[in-house]
């Protein structure tokens, strides 16, 4: 079983700043790799998958690296509405299945 | 616009058993694998089930496999959970979502359980 573990657990930034946020996965995983964003009392959206490529209506601001076992999540030029959890995920097609990470909170500084 | 609204939740006492369910709109519904994934109160995400477009594959967490069913009926574009022994750690907000990365989701149907 693939574990994914998000660091840090907390990050706190100011408006403007970079969010890098990493993934790091328990064994070599394919590109299967996504992220999302859910704010207080709502749900997850969708921001990246398949490693780099931005979901539909995703400002250019989020961008998706990595390969192997680390994967990363940068968020240039923090934004208000950028404060939120985001979380990781790894999918396998066959049986249909998803793997989440812990998740990191970014706060505001 | 794709819309996927869950109900069915409700407060319910241990070894009980409960249905949920998923209604689709927005998009071609026999064309997606959907998933179901729960988020206790106060914690992360946690997956609990998924299955194919056309029900050939189904996946379960370890968790909940031999207690929860997945199922689908794609003429009436819903998507269904059915949860027997039932535990207080069933408890969370239970989302539907579509697509092979959940690129869309519910709002959520919340099930707790409690005597």
């Amino acid at each position: 079983e693939i574990v994914l573990t998000q660091s840090p657990a907390t990050l706190s930034l100011s408006p403007g700043e970079r969010a890098t946020l990493s993934c790091r996965a328990s064994q070599t995983i394919a590109n299967y790799l996504a992220w999302y964003q859910q704010k207080p009392g709502q749900a997850p959206r969708l921001l990246i998958y398949d490693a780099s490529n931005r979901a539909t209506g995703i400002p250019a601001r989020f961008s998706g690296s990595g390969s192997g076992t680390d994967f990363t999540l940068t968020i240039t030029g923090l934004e208000p509405e950028d404060f939120a959890v985001y979380y990781c995920q790894l999918r396998s097609n066959w049986p249909p299945s998803l793997t989440f990470g812990g998740g990191t909170k970014v706060e505001s500084k | 616009e794709v819309q996927l609204v869950e109900s069915g939740g409700n407060l319910v006492q241990p070894g009980r058993s409960l249905r949920l369910s998923c209604a689709a709109s927005g998009f071609t519904f026999d064309d997606y694998d959907m998933h179901w994934v729960r988020q206790a109160p106060g914690k992360g995400l946690e997956w609990v089930s998924g299955i194919t477009w056309n029900s050939g594959s189904l996946g379960y967490a370890d968790s909940v496999k031999g207690r929860f069913t997945i199922s689908r009926d794609n003429a009436r574009n819903s998507l269904y959970l059915q949860m027997n022994s039932l535990r207080a750690e069933d408890t969370a907000l239970y989302y539907c979502a579509q697509g092979l990365n959940a690129d869309n989701w519910g709002q959520g149907t919340l099930v707790t359980v409690s005597s």
